[in-house]
């Protein structure tokens, strides 16, 4: 059981580049979640996807496109990466479990992508 | 929107004494989760407890809703607690974290 996976670990951009995170699980979870940690701060929500077909935004989406791709997959992409979408990406997953109150149920993070805009 | 407020930011301990850690929030949320991040980077969920207490080994966390409050302790620190430890609430449908508390354990 790999849990949570991740590619790239790290990854330098130029502004203005492209490109898209990966973001694996093989718990088969519902709800799959990114997040960005910027230095000295908690996680902020970019996008969450309650089941495979679905997303929707979180705390600050602006600047990045997700895909829900199978239940399995959900990928980050970064249009036009700016200095500012610099930070340390985080894919989690949770089970979705009917009658529990509340949307984000446990979750279980991947180990990280670390991302540079210059 | 929320304000999620851990105190202290930072706390540094001898190995084998206890602490405690507390979250505040200023809204009602629909719950709370207790994360530690080790110092490589790695997020682990420690507790799902929107009310409550929960323990597990040397880790208990209790959640007053009502008063908008949880307290995370650790009792008998080991090195291997050194960190960072985040609380996280649901509030309108969003995950919010607060900034975390620093913990370092010496040995």
């Amino acid at each position: 059981n790999a849990g949570v996976t991740q590619t790239p670990k790290f990854q330098v951009l130029k502004t203005g580049q492209s490109m898209t995170l990966q973001c694996a699980q093989d718990m088969n979870h519902n709800s799959m979640y990114w997040y960005r940690q910027d230095p000295g701060m908690g996680l902020r929500l970019i996008y969450y996807s309650a089941s495979e077909g679905t997303t929707d935004k979180g705390e600050v989406p602006n600047g990045y496109n997700v895909s829900r791709l199978n239940k399995r997959e959900f990928s980050l992409r970064l249009e036009s990466a700016a200095p500012s979408q610099t930070s340390v990406y985080f894919c989690a997953s949770s089970e979705s479990l009917p009658g529990v109150a509340g949307r984000y149920n446990e979750q279980f993070f991947g180990p990280g992508t670390r991302l540079t805009v210059l | 929107g929320i304000q999620v407020e851990q105190s202290p930011p930072d706390l540094i301990l001898q190995e084998g004494a206890n602490s405690t850690l507390r979250c505040n929030f200023s809204d009602s949320v629909n719950n709370l989760q207790w994360f530690h991040q080790n110092p490589w980077g790695q997020l682990i969920n420690l507790f799902y407890i929107p009310s409550g207490t929960k323990q597990n080994g040397r880790l208990s966390a209790t959640t007053v809703a009502t008063e908008r409050y949880s307290l995370l302790y650790i009792s008998s620190s080991q090195t291997t607690d050194s960190g960072v430890y985040f609380c996280a609430v649901e509030w309108v449908g969003d995950m919010r974290f607060g900034a975390g508390t620093r913990l370092t354990v010496k040995p």
